[in-house]
């Protein structure tokens, strides 16, 4: 069975540019999640899909950031335009019921 | 607010060298705690779920205990590949949202 997927690995963009981040979750799990870490932070969640709506978005920093999951199955991340404080590592989790969540293994997003 | 605070920051152990990591939190009703392994470049990997103080778990090595204040990842005769670094996490009140701690990294030496 796959796991989760993210796309790209790594990005590095200009301030000011938009980048957009991809989720693929396992196949069948109907929540979604994600989450980042700044480094020397911990992980902070931003925000939870349950199919393809919104059930918590609590956690997104502002409004340069927007989340889609289309049909309720892959998802994307969208910052922009993007600024120095939005690097870190951005994960993508999925789970079954509300327990156990499957992480991908992350985006690093740096902005130079 | 829900609050996760682990310790040690880093650990270095002797292969075979028998050690506890510490998770404490603050929370307002437990809904569950989680403990996680991170390998570099990858993401957290699930090991662990505790819902009640008193409950424990085993997996391999690790043992993972729970108390109202307090939760432990204890390691028995650690190898290298144990390597990585723990991330302990709460979730409370109505939402299984878990709150993270900054992770405890642990370095076995052959």
């Amino acid at each position: 069975e796959a796991g989760v997927t993210q796309f790209p690995s790594h990005s590095v963009i200009e301030k000011g540019q938009t980048v957009t981040l991809r989720c693929d979750p396992i196949s069948g799990h109907d929540n979604l999640y994600w989450y980042r870490r700044v480094m020397g932070k911990e992980i902070k969640f931003l925000l939870h899909f349950v199919k393809e709506s919104k059930q918590d978005e609590s956690g997104m920093p502002n409004n340069r950031f927007l989340a889609e999951r289309t049909g309720g199955t892959y998802s994307t991340l969208k910052v922009q335009p993007a600024e120095l404080e939005d690097s870190g590592v951005y994960f993508c989790a999925s789970s079954h019921g509300r327990i156990e969540a499957f992480f991908g293994q992350g985006t690093r997003l740096t902005v130079v | 607010e829900d609050q996760v605070t682990q310790s040690p920051e880093a650990l270095r152990l002797q292969e075979g060298e028998s050690s506890s990591l510490n998770c404490s939190y603050t929370v307002s009703g437990l809904r569950g705690l989680f403990w996680y392994r991170q390998d570099p470049g990858k993401g957290p990997e699930f090991l662990f779920t505790l819902y009640s103080a008193g409950e424990e778990k085993e997996k391999e090595r690790l043992k993972a205990t729970l108390t109202k204040k307090e939760s432990f990842l204890h390691i028995t005769a650690p190898k290298p590949e144990d390597s990585a670094t723990y991330l302990c996490a709460v979730a409370s009140g109505g939402s299984y949202i878990p709150t993270f701690g900054r992770g405890t990294s642990l370095i076995v030496h052959p």
